[in-house]
């Protein structure tokens, strides 16, 4: 298995609802990453797990809230969003550098998100 | 911190022809990996081709190969007999090999195949 499933891949959701975003990977990859894509804009990192441990929050709004709960799975809890954060989320997940058979990332084909 | 630059927004070019893309970056770093990604407007982000910097023989998959100049810190994308497939955005991106993994993204440069 070679991919990074991402679910949904569409979704609407009210500025006052409660939504998440599912990522998981079978690659063995042990980090793991949130971009947020907006249209006809390169991916900007938002968060970044390495070992099932946040390594990195690209100084993200609260209203946004990863969650690793194992090495294949990422989430990405949404609460209280804004118009502005509707965009493209991107998962990506890679083997970390200096390890075996590191390929680079692999991504998901995203879920595309409005606020509404 | 590392900063990527593609200066070409747009191309097109014919079917079957050759179009090479241009990517420079800015590190300060010795060791690092650099990237081409491929997004169709399917918007999978596909990894093209990956080159480490202390390799210095360049990169190739197929039609795809790179010229990558490390003194310059220029990284281009060479697209040979290209198809009607090869049609998207790329994206060229720099990762470090200390510390983080973070991914760094060019600003793209939408690539169209004319038949």
């Amino acid at each position: 298995d070679t991919e990074v499933t991402q679910t949904p891949k569409h979704l609407v959701m009210g500025m006052t609802n409660k939504k998440s975003l599912k990522c998981e990977q079978h690659m063995g990859h042990r980090a793991m990453y949130w971009y947020k894509q907006k249209a006809k804009k390169p991916p900007e990192l938002m968060f970044v797990y390495s070992y099932e441990k946040l390594s990195i929050n690209e100084s993200v709004p609260s209203r946004f809230s990863p969650e690793c709960p194992n090495s294949s799975l990422l989430n990405l809890h949404l609460h209280a969003l804004q118009p502005e954060d509707s965009a493209l989320y991107l998962c990506a997940s890679s083997q970390l550098f200096g390890t075996p058979r590191d390929s680079g990332y692999t991504f998901g084909s995203g879920t595309r998100l409005t606020v509404v | 911190a590392q900063t990527v630059t593609q200066s070409q927004p747009e191309m097109s070019v014919q079917e079957a022809e050759t179009v090479t893309l241009s990517c420079t970056y800015d590190t300060s770093e010795n060791n690092y990996y650099l990237f081409w990604y491929k997004q169709p407007p399917s918007r999978q982000m596909i990894l093209v081709i990956r080159q480490e910097a202390y390799k210095q023989q360049n990169a190739t998959e197929n039609r795809f190969s790179v010229n990558f100049q490390k003194a310059a810190k220029s990284f281009s994308l060479k697209i040979s007999d290209s198809q009607l497939g090869d049609t998207a955005m790329y994206f060229c991106a720099f990762a470090s090999t200390f510390g983080n993994e973070k991914l760094t993204f060019g600003t793209g440069t939408r690539l169209t195949i004319i038949p």
